[in-house]
């Protein structure tokens, strides 16, 4: 079956970057984008943007551009996300997820991984 | 950029109740491409609603989404004691990819 498996939660400090990965298995793993999504604590969830496996183009909301790297390895079926230049705000738990079709939301997810950034 | 505004932010009901969940964009957007979730503590969100109105594999029938425009709805139409979470609209299709803040379905 379709899984989405992300790497282990994450303490850094400010200033620091982080790296969360995110594992696909059941599917073609370039045949849909991988999109990423943060949710701070007891807050909302927030897209920050997406990756084409295929191509490995990417498409950031403004906000994150210039302070967040998605890539991916097509050898091991894994997308990764990269924020740089940590502050104690983005403390979230960050989930990838994609959608099977381009008319449709996001139906599949990972299980989140959370980022603690504390000094 | 659109901007999703969910409201209320919090609904009190009791199991059997019918819920009433809305989600107005800021302009409106030529495609319905609009999808709500349910995402319960702990748990990554789970899609219910994709294109407004068409309920993801797996949804039961008691969650139906409508709406066109700037206004959309979830409805529950008899709340199960597993529906009680919160529920997150979404613009989707066209950067970006906008959340509205999500209402709370709480029990009363």
């Amino acid at each position: 079956q379709v899984q989405l498996v992300q790497s282990g939660a994450e303490v850094k400090k400010p200033g620091a970057s982080v790296k969360v990965s995110c594992k696909a298995s059941g599917y073609t793993f370039t045949d849909y984008y991988m999109h990423w999504v943060r949710q701070a604590p007891g807050q909302g969830l927030e897209w920050m943007g997406w990756i084409n496996p295929n191509s490995g183009g990417t498409n950031y909301v403004q906000k994150f551009q210039g302070w967040v790297t998605m890539t991916r390895d097509t050898s091991i079926s894994t997308a990764y996300m990269e924020l740089n230049r940590l502050r104690s705000d983005d403390t979230a738990v960050y989930y990838c997820a994609f959608a099977v079709a381009g008319n449709q939301g996001l139906s599949y997810w990972g299980q989140g991984t959370l980022v603690t950034v504390s000094s | 950029e659109i901007v999703l505004t969910q409201s209320p932010g919090t609904l009190s009901l009791s199991p059997g109740d019918r819920a009433t969940l809305s989600c107005r964009a800021s302009q409106s957007f030529r495609t319905s491409l609009l999808a709500w979730y349910q995402q319960k503590p702990g748990q990554a969100p789970r899609l219910l609603i994709f294109g407004a109105s068409s309920r993801a594999t797996g949804i039961p029938d008691r969650f139906s989404g409508s709406g066109s425009g700037t206004d959309f709805t979830l409805t529950i139409s008899r709340l199960e004691p597993e529906d009680f979470a919160v529920y997150y609209c979404q613009l989707y299709g066209n950067s970006p990819w906008t959340f509205g803040q999500g209402t709370k379905v709480e029990i009363k």
